[in-house]
């Protein structure tokens, strides 16, 4: 089926260990976007990437890096865990609709770091 | 920079009850309006947009919403709703020209039989 792929959907990490989240598009979409979710807080974007080989910072992305691989795949690291990432994370892209973009969103991956 | 308000964190409803569910936003300059829907233990989906034309659009499962542009708001509604609407409600807006959606921080529709 057409959409977004993360993996894992879920996880534990101990505070200061390392982890990639995977993400993945079969839509031939250019932009692709990172999300976190915490409660009352909605989804901050964390970082996206317009086109293959370009990543721009969103609001909240100290923390973490991306890297864009190709115009399919787009990871999220987190190169030393802290409690205060513990959140539901979100994979999307989009093409583009009368000049707008309309999101489709992976189905999430649950993190938790101890 | 734009934001987007959502004042309702949660709202209980009567099942066949009619439902609105608030947004505001603002931006200094024009916008595209989303509706997404969060279902639980699932990512968001698309429930509307307005993009252009005319200020009120139908989405997918009965809601509808208004675009209007002197109060800035964007409120979903739905005139009987039904068990299965229970979610989490999320408006979003992005700028013309823009590339990042912004979202609120969403609204808890809980329907009571």
């Amino acid at each position: 089926n057409a959409g977004v792929t993360q993996t894992p959907k879920f996880q534990v990490l101990k505070t200061g260990q390392s982890m990639t989240l995977q993400c993945a598009q079969d839509m031939n979409h250019n932009s692709m976007y990172w999300y976190r979710q915490d409660p009352g807080m909605g989804l901050r974007l964390i970082y996206y990437s317009a086109s293959e080989g370009t990543t721009d910072k969103g609001e909240v992305p100290n923390g973490y890096n991306v890297s864009r691989l190709n115009k399919r795949e787009f990871s999220l690291r987190l190169e030393s865990a802290a409690p205060s990432q513990t959140s539901v994370y979100f994979c999307a892209s989009s093409g583009s609709l009368s000049g707008a973009n309309v999101l489709t969103f992976g189905a999430g991956s649950r993190l938790t770091v101890l | 920079a734009q934001s987007v308000t959502q004042l309702d964190s949660q709202v209980p409803v009567f099942e066949e009850a009619p439902v609105e569910l608030r947004c505001n936003y603002s931006s200094s300059v024009s916008v595209y309006l989303f509706w997404y829907v969060q279902y639980p233990n699932q990512g968001l989906q698309l429930l509307l947009k307005y993009l252009s034309g005319s200020t009120l659009v139908k989405g997918i499962n009965g809601f509808e919403a208004e675009f209007n542009k002197s109060q800035t708001s964007f409120h979903l509604r739905k005139p009987s709703v039904h068990i299965s609407d229970t979610a989490e409600y999320f408006c979003a807006v992005i700028p013309f020209g823009n590339e990042k959606l912004t979202f609120g921080t969403g609204t808890r529709l809980t329907i009571i039989p």
